[in-house]
């Protein structure tokens, strides 16, 4: 079944480490999106990417990178610089203008 | 900077009850959606309404669009348990490359 597949569900960080979380989607669509989600609240944009090897930042990029080397996988990467890591991570896929489709999420905990 | 915002924030309801969810938003639209997160889970998409659209049904849902007041509402009639979930409204820019998503309203059906 086609569908966006994100991994690992729940992970760990240690102070100053960073940690990068997949996202892979066989859905064959253009555009990609990485927001974080905090308890209660709505989502926020971090980054997309509309095409392979090309991405834009979102409303909170700082402390975030991303990679767009095929056009089935995103991932983000939360680096030590993001000082409040902690939060719920949601990708996303798109074809341009249609309604996106989303993974089940990973849940990032600081140790 | 979050375009939606979504009133009420908290609605409980009993089954069989309609519920109505009302979205504002501050610029200007290609269009609206409505999606829905369950607990923990990635969030799904259920009805996009464009900008030249009024109201559009899906199902026991019903979305209506006021552009005048920068405003929407999503009305599930018949309410079940299993409809129990956040509920989010989400903006694009005019390009049709980002969504904005409000703060969502948290719906409880009781059985």
């Amino acid at each position: 079944d086609g569908g966006i597949t994100q991994s690992p569900k729940y992970l760990f960080r240690k102070e100053g480490q960073n940690v990068t979380l997949s996202c892979e989607q066989n859905l064959n669509h253009d555009a990609m999106y990485w927001y974080r989600q905090d308890p209660g609240q709505g989502l926020r944009l971090i980054y997309y990417s509309q095409i392979v090897n090309d991405f834009q930042k979102g409303d909170i990029a700082e402390g975030y990178s991303v990679s767009r080397e095929k056009k089935e996988s995103f991932p983000l990467t939360v680096t030590s610089a993001q000082k409040n890591p902690t939060a719920f991570y949601l990708c996303a896929s798109s074809v341009t203008n249609q309604p996106q489709h989303f993974g089940d999420g990973t849940r990032l905990s600081i140790l | 900077s979050q375009q939606g915002e979504e009133d009420p924030q908290a609605l409980s309801i009993q089954e069989g009850e309609n519920a109505t969810m009302n979205c504002s938003y501050k610029t200007s639209i290609n269009n609206l959606q409505w999606y829905r997160q369950n607990s923990g889970r990635g969030l799904v998409h259920l009805i996009l309404i464009r900008s030249n659209e009024r109201e559009k049904h899906s199902g026991r849902l019903r979305v209506t669009l006021d552009t005048s007041k920068k405003s929407s509402s999503l009305l599930i009639t018949a309410s079940r348990a299993a409809d129990t979930a956040s509920y989010f409204c989400a903006t694009d820019d005019n390009a049709g490359n980002m969504l904005t998503f409000g703060g969502g309203t948290r719906l409880m059906v009781k059985p």
